[in-house]
């Protein structure tokens, strides 16, 4: 898998967008960026994927960089509810493991 | 069912017994994966399957944790002789087969306590 480095923790106001940054520079062409997060005691709930253009869907948006360097997660209205604990992964390949950094503790201030 | 199940949804043992286990994946999930994870650390990856086949147990601590996935469906994590340090929270996850970019979808979890 390649290295990921995320910021260990966040603060982010309720209905603000929250914007999570992943790097990722020793990522090969041909892996994914994943993300996951994990609120309290709950299993990991995943969010979104992307290989290099930007994704959308009804959770959150991901930017990644032309060089794939780096990647930002963008929660564009966070809630009380986003606060969990943000992973971005990238696996060697497709249905391999996910290995689990220390991922960004993101809290949602009222 | 819906989601993946795991049971039982605690375990409290004596060390030196053996525990095993049960995860059911999603239906027709061909991935599925085992993890540790202790209070306050993000989930540590044990072993995984591709159908009935063992991938990688590379996350395998030592010769006291198996696994197995005999049908490509259900699968048992054993630890044998357990020790209070294996006390922790056990994660299953299942991904289906697929062009690159698959998610997996997490148990509940078996929260282990070894006394």
């Amino acid at each position: 898998d390649a290295k990921t480095t995320q910021p260990p923790s966040m603060d982010c106001a309720e209905g603000r967008a929250a914007n999570l940054p992943c790097n990722h520079s020793t990522i090969s062409g041909n892996e994914y960026v994943y993300w996951y997060r994990q609120i309290h005691s709950q299993g990991p709930q995943y969010i979104i994927h992307g290989l290099k253009n930007n994704e959308t869907n009804e959770m959150a948006s991901l930017i990644i960089t032309e060089d794939r360097k780096s990647s930002t997660l963008i929660l564009p209205h966070a809630t009380l509810r986003d606060t969990a604990v943000y992973y971005c992964i990238a696996p060697q390949t497709s249905g391999s493991r996910l290995t689990f950094g220390e991922g960004t503790q993101l809290t949602v201030n009222p | 069912g819906a989601g993946v199940s795991q049971s039982p949804r605690y375990k409290v043992t004596k060390r030196g017994q053996d525990v095993a286990l049960r995860c059911d994946p999603i239906s027709g999930h061909v991935s599925l994966y085992w993890y540790r994870q202790a209070l306050g650390q993000g989930p540590e990856f044990l072993t995984y399957f591709n159908y009935e086949a063992q991938q990688d147990k590379s996350g395998l601590p030592n010769d006291r944790f198996s696994a197995e996935r005999p049908e490509g469906s259900i699968s048992t994590l054993t630890i044998q002789r357990t020790e209070q340090r294996d006390s922790a929270m056990y994660r299953c996850a299942s991904s289906g087969q697929g062009a690159y970019g698959t998610e997996a979808f997490f148990g509940q979890g078996t929260r282990l306590t070894v006394v």
